[in-house]
């Protein structure tokens, strides 16, 4: 079946710094993966749609100067946190589904617990 | 706005007993809903998804059906086991086939 890995699992960054998060659609492609946050107790909210080759979508109040979206190819997405601040903390997920075009359940990455100290 | 709700955050049941978990859609009429488990830590697993034109969906001790008159799919798991125990997200895919929005889930406790 299609898997969705995502790394790395769980980091602990600086406030102020820059943080990475790499999505990879390991045995299919991908021209759209999507980014989630998930706070604690909490469901995934939508942050953005990530589509290869072009610029990504933003959801409303998704500040796009601070999570910098690029899917260069097929099979990866990467969000970067830019300037993280403690609030940033969160539970970052990313998701793309096979079949683009049909009706079918999504796989998940196995999520980023991001940490600003 | 498009909401899904899951008005249920907890449900604790015996084990072997069936679970059921409610979801309910307003403001949209949705192609399908799907169903999804996570555990703690972890990305949601896909389980079961209902097209609005069907009334009920098996897979195994699961269950899903979709009532467009109630704006309403429910989740059954029967014979329910501890290692059944985990959140549940209903989710949908408003306007198409792209992007998904999410209830709040129901955390399911299955006790022996």
């Amino acid at each position: 079946g299609a898997v969705v890995s995502q790394h790395p699992s769980w980091v602990i960054c600086k406030s102020g710094t820059s943080v990475k998060i790499e999505c990879r659609s390991l045995d299919f492609q991908a021209t759209t993966m999507f980014w989630y946050r998930q706070f604690p107790k909490q469901s995934l909210m939508l942050m953005a749609t990530s589509n290869e080759g072009s610029k990504a979508t933003y959801e409303q109040g998704v500040e796009k100067d601070k999570f910098l979206i690029n899917h260069a190819s097929l099979t990866l997405s990467t969000l970067t946190v830019t300037s993280a601040h403690p609030e940033d903390s969160s539970f970052y997920i990313c998701s793309a589904r096979e079949g683009w075009g049909q009706i079918g359940g999504y796989t998940f990455g196995s999520g980023t617990r991001l940490t600003v100290v | 706005s498009q909401k899904i709700e899951q008005n249920s955050e907890a449900l604790n049941i015996q084990e072997g007993k069936t679970a059921t978990l409610t979801c309910n859609y307003t403001n949209y009429s949705p192609a399908y809903l799907q169903w999804y488990r996570q555990d703690p830590g972890r990305g949601p697993v896909f389980l079961l998804l209902i097209r609005e034109n069907e009334k009920e969906k098996r897979k195994e001790r699961l269950k899903v059906t979709f009532d467009t008159t109630l704006k309403q799919s429910l989740f059954h798991i029967t014979a329910s086991q501890p290692a059944d125990s985990a959140t549940y997200l209903c989710a949908s895919g408003p306007g198409g086939y792209n992007k998904l929005i999410f209830g709040a889930g129901t955390r399911l406790a299955v006790h022996p």
